[in-house]
Order: structure tokens, then sequence, then C-alpha cells
């Protein structure tokens, strides 16, 4: 299971409110990232790291910040949550894998988020 | 066009059938490609990957690429029902950045 865990893995909030998810690793992977998955649209990348305190943006960071302050804990916060934020997150982590050693992404069990 | 584009499904085959599943994609993604496997209220777990035209077989699953119809596509043979899932396919672009699709649900029909 690559040694990814989520906290939490199920959270209720209110619209406005500030939220942090959580992802820590046990196994020292230099990346990590962060996705949303909604009906219809797949896993959606928001923010990744390729190192402590490197982060980028993916294709839907409006509205999430990360910080990655060890190389185990990697943590998305929605500063003001939105319902549009109302999604499953998954955070993933990169591994070779294979005789060829290619660059595959890993999962965690995810955390699903309601905004109300 | 998507960069990832899958039929959305569901698709439904007889136990004991090849169940075929297909990706399209566009120029942006042209490295390594996945196939994923994702059981309801479950994460992802990656099947295969295939960076070569040509077939991967590894047991019931074979999967093939062919980069000059941008097409990879998945089969799974001797279908068991323990294979209904939503399967999704992924490719990595020239920046290393994965690109998934929206998934294809299969159903296996006992």
């Amino acid at each position: 299971d690559a040694g990814i865990t989520q906290s939490p893995r199920h959270k209720v909030t209110e619209t406005g409110t500030p939220v942090t998810l959580r992802c820590h690793q046990t196994e020292n992977h230099r990346y990590m990232y962060w996705y949303r998955q909604d009906p219809g649209h797949g896993l959606r990348l928001i923010h990744y790291s390729y190192g402590v305190k490197d982060t980028d943006k993916g294709e839907v960071s409006d509205g999430y910040s990360v910080s990655r302050s060890k190389t185990e804990d990697f943590l998305l916060t929605l500063e003001s949550a939105t319902s549009s934020q109302t999604s499953v997150y998954f955070c993933a982590i990169s591994a070779l894998a294979g005789a060829a050693g290619t660059d595959t992404q890993y999962f965690g069990p995810g955390t699903r988020l309601t905004v109300l | 066009q998507k960069e990832v584009e899958q039929n959305s499904g569901p698709l439904s085959v007889p136990e004991g059938a090849i169940a075929s599943l297909n990706c399209t994609y566009s120029d942006r993604v042209s490295q390594s490609f996945f196939w994923y496997r994702q059981y309801s209220g479950k994460s992802p777990e990656l099947i295969m990957s295939i960076y070569s035209n040509g077939d991967k077989e590894d047991g019931r699953f074979t999967a093939q690429l062919n980069k000059a119809s941008q097409y990879v596509s998945l089969l799974i043979r001797d279908s068991q029902p323990s294979d209904s899932a939503t399967y999704l396919c992924a490719g990595k672009t020239s920046y290393d950045k994965v690109i998934f699709g929206p998934g294809t649900s299969l159903s296996v029909i006992p």
C-alpha cells in the first residue's frame, strides 16, 4: 500500500471554514501529490511537491494551498471551504515500479470531504 | 479534445468473457501509460503500465498501446464478478505530470 495514510478519512464542514487534510508516508518518497475526484471528471491534480518546501500548482489549484515541512507529510489546506470543494481527496506518491523501474503513482485511501 | 478520453460505460460483460476497455489520448500525453482499477469507495490501484508500442500481458490482463493512433486498451480475459469496478486510464506528459481519464465502469454479470 506504499505506506500512505490520510487523515481525516471523513469530514463534514461548513462553508467559509478552513480545512486541513493530511497525507503521511513512511517510505521517504520525494514526490507527493494531491488530487480530487468528482463524478465525470476523474482525478484532477490540485498541487504536488517534489521535496521539502518545494511545491507547485496543478490544474485545479484555485482555493487550495499546500505545505511540506517534512518529507513524510504533505498538507492540503482549504482556506475558506466552498460547496464546490465537496469531493473525495486522494494523496499519491511516486515510486519506481516493475523491471524497467517506471515512475508510477500510488494512492492513499482518500478523504471524503463534504462542505455544507 | 480532452487529454485522456474513455467511454464512461457502464460496460457489461458476462462472466468468463473478454472485457475490452479503450482509451485515447492527446498529443500532450506522450510518455508512459497506466491502467488503474478502482472499486467503489476505494482508492485507485495500479494494474498495468505500458510504454512501448505493442502488447504487454500480466495474468488475465493485456495492455495494448498504439502510439500512431494514440490509443491504449486493456483486455481482461475470463472476466470475473470481482473485476467489476471502474477502470482509469492515465498517461504521463513530457513534464512528468500524470493525466487521468474519467474512467470506465465495468460490470461482470455472473
